[in-house]
């Protein structure tokens, strides 16, 4: 089955630094879509980029469907950008989408 | 804008007892919806998906009697956590498509609590 893979899997960076954030895949995927989810639990839906180059923010997410793999940039870090973010693809138009145990970013004051 | 919204977003519940949770297509219809939890220091698995006029598919580990889902319209879907236990604990995200689109929207979860 699909398999994602995240990295780093942990991260931290002093606030006003930039983050990049690593997603592989197995699987050709149809759908990928990056959450942030908050240290309380909360899943909030970034971006969803299957290919290309995405921004929204201070996000901008580059997906290279050939090479299986996305990555997340995160520039002028804040405090609240601290939890973890999950990268999901699916390999068709459906719904199964497999998720990345995730990176759990903490920005320091 | 599109919108999902779950609830309730956060629940304790007794073990043994049950618990529903809805899920509400906000400035869209759904034809889809997939229902997903993710149990502490484990990622998110799929539940089950729901389309409208079709069956609703269970995966492997989920079964109707445990996880029964109500989708009565394009608008709203509940999904039942029937003699919840520890091992139910976590969060539950529902993730809609959009009649229109085919894009994917997804809530920010509902978090059960099982004592």
């Amino acid at each position: 089955g699909q398999q994602v893979q995240q990295s780093p899997a942990s991260l931290v960076l002093q606030e006003g630094e930039n983050a990049e954030l690593q997603c592989n895949f197995s699987s050709t995927a149809t759908q990928l879509q990056w959450f942030y989810q908050s240290p309380g639990g909360s899943l909030v839906s970034l971006l969803s980029n299957p290919s290309g180059t995405k921004h929204t923010g201070r996000l901008t997410s580059t997906t290279v469907t050939k090479e299986r793999r996305s990555s997340l940039h995160i520039s002028s870090s804040q405090t609240t950008d601290s939890g973890t973010y999950l990268c999901a693809i699916a390999s068709n138009m459906g719904y199964k989408l497999t998720f990345g145990t995730g990176t759990s970013l903490l920005v320091d004051p | 804008g599109a919108l999902v919204y779950q609830y309730p977003r956060r629940t304790i519940c007794k073990s043994g007892t049950s618990m529903r949770m809805e899920c509400q297509a906000v400035g869209f219809q759904a034809t889809s919806v997939a229902w997903y939890r993710q149990s502490p220091q484990k990622t998110f698995e799929l539940i089950a998906l729901s389309t409208v006029n079709s069956a609703i598919k269970y995966e492997q580990n989920f079964t109707q009697e445990k996880f029964p889902i109500s989708h009565p319209n394009l608008s709203f879907s509940s999904m039942t956590v029937l003699n919840a236990y520890l091992e139910d604990r976590g969060l539950y995200l529902c993730g809609a498509r959009g009649r229109n689109t085919g894009q994917l929207y997804f809530g920010e979860g509902s978090k059960l609590t099982v004592l």
